[in-house]
């Protein structure tokens, strides 16, 4: 079946840089996605990546991903305490589906 | 704009109440989501209408029923809870198609006494 696995607490100190992991087990998702929730909020949409690329920029984030691994990362760079929040990988379950699988999400403490 | 927006934020109710909440977007969308979300656990599916039709109930209670008025509206209507489904519930969107990309409102958290 599928599976989304993530570490679940990472600490890090302002202007430093981020990296939270993502291993997979699906290979059939389009697409792979990570969504930042703020305490209280909903999910945001942070950026996605399409499964037949390596990297994908956007700003202060890069999102790497390892298909032969089935591994996906995060990095925030300058890491602000703003970026505190909790970060959920997540695919869908199989080719025609509806239904996103989430990782457990990753609680980012951001020290001032 | 890439906007869900959830009404009302946060809703208290009672085990003998009925009450509903609603989800709308804007953005031409044709698949509509309800997840439940308890603290520190990742959202949950619980249905999906593709094209206004129900197409996923992840075998939720029959305490909870949605409701798909038209493509832009989504509703869930409450009737008899527990104080177990007390969670956020959160409403997303997508363009239609399978493995489209998900929109999440903000949420509605939901306290039930």
């Amino acid at each position: 079946g599928e599976d989304v696995e993530q570490s679940l607490f990472l600490s890090v100190r302002e202007g430093d840089s981020s990296v939270i992991n993502c291993t997979y087990t699906d290979s059939s998702s389009t697409y792979l996605y990570w969504y930042k929730q703020e305490p209280g909020a909903g999910l945001q949409l942070l950026t996605y990546i399409f499964s037949n690329m390596d990297m994908k920029q956007d700003q202060r984030l890069t999102v790497l991903l390892n298909k032969k691994d089935k591994h996906l990362s995060l990095r925030i760079a300058d890491t602000q305490t703003g970026d505190s929040a909790i970060y959920f990988c997540a695919q869908y379950s199989g080719a025609g589906s509806y239904q996103l699988t989430f990782g457990k999400g990753t609680k980012l403490s951001v020290i001032p | 704009d890439t906007e869900v927006t959830q009404t009302p934020k946060h809703l208290v109710m009672g085990m003998t109440n009925k009450k509903s909440l609603k989800c709308e977007q804007h953005m031409g969308h044709r698949a509509m989501y309800w997840y439940k979300q308890k603290a520190k656990k990742p959202p949950e599916l619980m249905f999906v209408y593709s094209y206004e039709k129900l197409s996923i109930n992840e075998s939720v209670p029959s305490r909870f029923s949605p409701e798909c008025p038209n493509s832009s509206l989504l509703n869930l209507h409450l009737h008899a809870l527990q104080p177990e489904d007390s969670a956020l519930y959160l409403c997303a969107s997508s363009q239609g198609s399978s493995q489209d990309t998900q929109y999440f409102g903000p949420g509605t958290r939901l306290l039930v006494l």
